[in-house]
């Protein structure tokens, strides 16, 4: 198993444009989740799913943002009508569903808005 | 509100030199702490981590310490070398959720 994959890794787009990001986690990490890393500061968590249930999705930013995890493998996570303030590394992270332990990370797309 | 946070933004050290690195915390029903390590452009990895009803663990290495009197957590790294060099986050989860929050980091520069 390679861990979890993200793509692309780098997103150049115009401001208002729509944007989509794919994660593929490890082969049967049943929890998946997204998290936004800006310039000097930690992660931040966006949302998570259990399998294809999404069970929290109150921490995304703005309803421009929204994922999904249709079959409980990989997921996509989409940007609308991109702000210059939606720039960021988005990560994703999969972990074996285990009341304790880590969350393996993928590398992260950078997206730039202009 | 709850937080996670670094004493230190950045942390300058020789090489073999011991490095120490703290974080506090707030939420006092945290139960669950992880260190991870980001290398610039990368995803952040796994170091160590450390459960409530513990208050020292070791690994390769590193060595966290837990005072939960206090809300500190550290990271003690032995012989740092430069290949340490990054940005070192904690974590933390409170009891009963899934979702770790993270502090915003700290950079370890190590000197050759």
């Amino acid at each position: 198993d390679t861990g979890v994959s993200q793509d692309p890794r780098h997103k150049i787009t115009k401001r208002g444009q729509n944007v989509t990001f794919r994660c593929d986690p490890i082969s049967e990490h049943n929890r998946l989740y997204w998290y936004r890393q800006t310039l000097g500061q930690g992660p931040e968590f966006l949302t998570y799913f259990q399998n294809e249930a999404q069970l929290e999705k109150s921490r995304l930013l703005s309803d421009r943002f929204s994922a999904e995890r249709p079959k409980g493998s990989f997921s996509t996570l989409e940007i609308q009508r991109t702000e210059q303030g939606d720039s960021a590394m988005y990560l994703c992270a999969s972990s074996p569903g285990l009341d304790y332990g880590e969350l393996f990370f993928g590398e992260g797309s950078r997206l730039t808005v202009l | 509100g709850e937080s996670v946070g670094l004493h230190l933004p950045t942390l300058s050290v020789q090489e073999g030199d011991n490095s120490i690195i703290n974080c506090a915390y707030s939420n006092s029903a945290s139960d669950y702490f992880i260190w991870y390590k980001q290398e610039s452009g990368k995803g952040p990895q796994f170091i160590i981590d450390i459960r409530s009803n513990m208050d020292k663990r070791q690994g390769q290495r590193v060595t966290v310490l837990l005072n939960k009197t206090v809300k500190h957590l550290s990271l003690q790294i032995a012989a740092t070398q430069p290949g340490d060099s990054a940005v070192y986050f904690c974590a933390e989860k409170g009891g009963g959720s899934y979702i770790p929050t993270f502090g915003r980091g700290t950079s370890l520069i190590v000197h050759p």
